[in-house]
């Protein structure tokens, strides 16, 4: 268990919906780290918020959105949503807002199918 | 195109092999990062190498960086069933820090 929790486990949706993934880091980590999984795209960074403010962008289409409440535990929303965005979805979170500089602990992931 | 190759994309061996699985590239990290996933669950850091030409040892499991820090590999000696999974490197870039993941090797050692 890395302590890094996400909710739901499963989700299923149909295309055109709006979806919201919840993220909550390990206690006393400041940094959350979204990663989009899927078969032919290996782990892709999507963004990286640090105590609430963004730090880092990656391949995030416009269609998605994150943000890091005052309490740490992060959201990732994805809308408009198309077959392709199919995929797991992995949190991480560290404690500082450096990538690479320290471990990234990762979730146990959502994983989403579009109908 | 992927910043970092590794290869094989899948490896399907005997427990009691020994395996070597590779993660290249054009670009130079300052660091590199080895993680192991199991199906069903986030990937796990294994190791972190930042020093050309370092060899780390982790139990059955040996990782080297490539002098020029472009390139590393992950040896395993007698592998067991309960080292299947899906083996990932991430490289660190100098200056912006961004880390990049390669595609993975799924490894699965059969009893």
């Amino acid at each position: 268990d890395s302590g890094v929790t996400q909710t739901p486990k499963h989700l299923i949706t149909a295309t055109g919906q709006r979806v919201t993934l919840r993220c909550s880091p390990r206690s006393g980590d400041l940094s959350v780290y979204w990663y989009q999984q899927s078969l032919d795209q290996g782990l892709q960074f999507l963004i990286q918020y640090y105590n609430g403010e963004e730090r880092a962008k990656g391949n995030i289409l416009e269609r998605f959105s994150a943000q890091q409440f005052p309490d740490l535990h992060s959201e990732l929303n994805l809308s408009s949503l198309e077959l392709g965005d199919s995929a797991l979805y992995f949190c991480a979170s560290s404690t500082t807002g450096t990538r690479g500089a320290d471990t990234q602990y990762f979730g146990p992931g959502t994983r989403l199918t579009v109908l | 195109t992927q910043l970092l190759e590794q290869s094989p994309q899948f490896l399907s061996i005997q427990e009691g092999e020994n395996l070597t699985v590779y993660c290249n590239s054009s670009s130079v990290f300052s660091s590199l990062q080895w993680y192991r996933q199991e199906p069903g669950e986030g990937p796990v850091l294994l190791v972190t190498v930042v020093t050309g030409g370092e060899v780390k040892k982790l139990k059955r499991l040996t990782f080297q960086f490539g002098d020029a820090r472009k390139d590393s590999s992950l040896h395993i000696t007698a592998a067991q069933p309960g080292d299947t999974g899906l083996y990932l490197c991430a490289g660190v870039s100098r200056g912006n820090n961004d880390m990049r993941f390669g595609a993975g090797t799924r490894l699965t050692v059969k009893p």
